[in-house]
């Protein structure tokens, strides 16, 4: 049964850094993996979708890369910035169905 | 704007009763899904239906049921059965067949009284 880890859960840096969130995941038949922001008290905001035949996708300052044989994802953010702060999640589509990571908490200090 | 709307976006039940979350949405999606988020856990699949007039269990099914009546919308009741329904709970909805993102509602917090 595939599961989704994200390290560390949490993460505070300062405004600037440029910063790197992980998800592996255990299983490797995956058709994609997307990566989704949550702010406190709302729902999820996708992000970025990479396809199992594509190695990464880049929106912004944000750049999401996937290596299915080692069962990792990363999430790249750029100069961050205060309003980056949130709960990023990722998950696998595996038969039609997203398996969860239970999340990172991104806080970045002015 | 085409979105999902959730609602109530808190909600408080009492011991032995059924509570009905709503969730409508104007996307034009065949498919809908029920989450449901505990603190530290990631979400976890309570139903999904891909068509009108039919949904499936996800994961945690158990003391929850759902109807798919019209295309729009998928509410979740909590049953007196679910002996901890306390949580955050998430509606979305896609693409069938899905491989695409979907889209979320602002989710209902539901409590014990």
């Amino acid at each position: 049964k595939q599961e989704v880890t994200q390290i560390p859960a949490a993460l505070s840096v300062p405004e600037g850094e440029n910063l790197v969130l992980n998800c592996s995941f255990t299983d490797s038949a995956i058709y994609n993996l997307q990566w989704f922001r949550q702010d406190p008290g709302k729902g999820l905001t996708s992000l970025l979708l990479i396809q199992s035949s594509q190695r990464e996708q880049t929106s912004g300052r944000l750049n999401a890369s996937l290596d299915k044989s080692s069962g990792r994802s990363t999430l790249y953010i750029a100069a961050s910035q205060p309003g980056d702060s949130a709960t990023y999640l990722c998950a696998t589509d595996s038969n039609y169905q997203l398996i969860w990571g239970a999340g990172t908490k991104l806080i970045i200090k002015p | 704007d085409g979105g999902i709307t959730q609602s109530p976006k808190y909600l408080f039940r009492k011991e032995g009763q059924n509570v009905t979350l709503s969730c409508e949405q104007n996307l034009n999606h065949d498919a809908m899904y029920w989450y449901r988020q505990d603190p530290g856990q990631g979400l976890r699949l309570i139903y999904y239906s891909q068509i009108v007039n039919d949904f499936q269990k996800g994961d945690i099914a158990e003391g929850y049921s759902v109807s798919r009546e019209k295309k729009e919308s998928f509410p979740l009741t909590v049953t007196s059965a679910q002996k901890n329904p306390t949580a955050f709970y998430l509606c979305a909805s896609g693409p069938r067949g899905g491989g695409q993102p979907q889209h979320f509602g602002d989710g209902t917090r539901l409590s014990i009284l």
